[in-house]
């Protein structure tokens, strides 16, 4: 099984600054996803990015990136470019275990883009 | 714009009240769930319905009670509610019956539920 820890409770940032958000896991899996999802205030649960495990290669996708780390388990999210509507809660995820339909979730992180 | 579609946004109700929450995604999605939010932690899983069946119930109390009347629906009945049972519900679907990693989930706005 999966367990997710999100160290950072809060963060704070200038608007145009890059911000990395971290996210350690465990587990006993050889293939799994991790994925990191946006909650901004108006509640809905945004998937921002996700990363097999198998792959080598960081996803991306547009100003997000992950720095993955499979060894160490660690799986951080790094916003460039930071933009004032990227405020919210964001939270590092994985399947519980290979082939399951439940997402383990980390305690969040509340980001706070400043103008 | 959401593709999971959430009714009511919020709901106020008494201890003895009866009362449901909607959900309905039009993307053919196989599977559907429901989610709990209480503030500042993140969403805790209450069931799960793949193909129509219920696949997974988190130990969740027997007031809550879900339907799903076909893939592109899903109830959540509530009855004799807690005020502890006030929080976020949120819904989700995924495109196959299993394996999020394939096929991640989408969620819907939420209900915010008040228990007074």
């Amino acid at each position: 099984a999966q367990t997710v820890t999100q160290s950072q409770p809060e963060m704070s940032v200038q608007e145009a600054e890059t911000v990395t958000l971290s996210c350690t896991y465990d587990t006993s899996e050889n293939n799994y996803y991790l994925f990191w999802y946006k909650q901004p205030p108006s509640r809905q649960m945004i998937l921002v990015i996700r990363q097999e495990a198998y792959k080598q290669q960081n996803a991306t996708e547009n100003r997000f990136s992950v720095n993955f780390q499979k060894a160490a388990k660690s799986f951080s999210l790094k916003i460039s470019d930071s933009q004032l509507g990227d405020t919210a809660m964001y939270f590092c995820a994985s399947p519980d275990v290979q082939g399951a339909q439940k997402l383990v979730f980390g305690q969040g992180t509340r980001l706070t883009i400043n103008p | 714009d959401t593709e999971v579609t959430q009714t009511p946004k919020h709901l106020v109700m008494g201890m003895t009240n009866k009362k449901s929450l909607k959900c309905e995604q039009h993307m053919g999605h196989r599977a559907m769930y429901w989610y709990k939010q209480k503030a500042k932690k993140p969403p805790e899983l209450m069931f799960v319905y793949s193909y129509e069946k219920l696949s997974i119930n988190e130990s969740v109390p027997s007031r809550f009670s879900p339907e799903c009347p076909n893939s592109s629906l899903l109830n959540l009945h509530l009855h004799a509610l807690q005020p502890e049972d006030s929080a976020l519900y949120l819904c989700a679907s995924s495109q196959g019956g299993g394996w999020l990693g394939n096929s991640p989930l989408h969620f819907g706005n939420g209900t915010r539920l008040t228990v007074t």
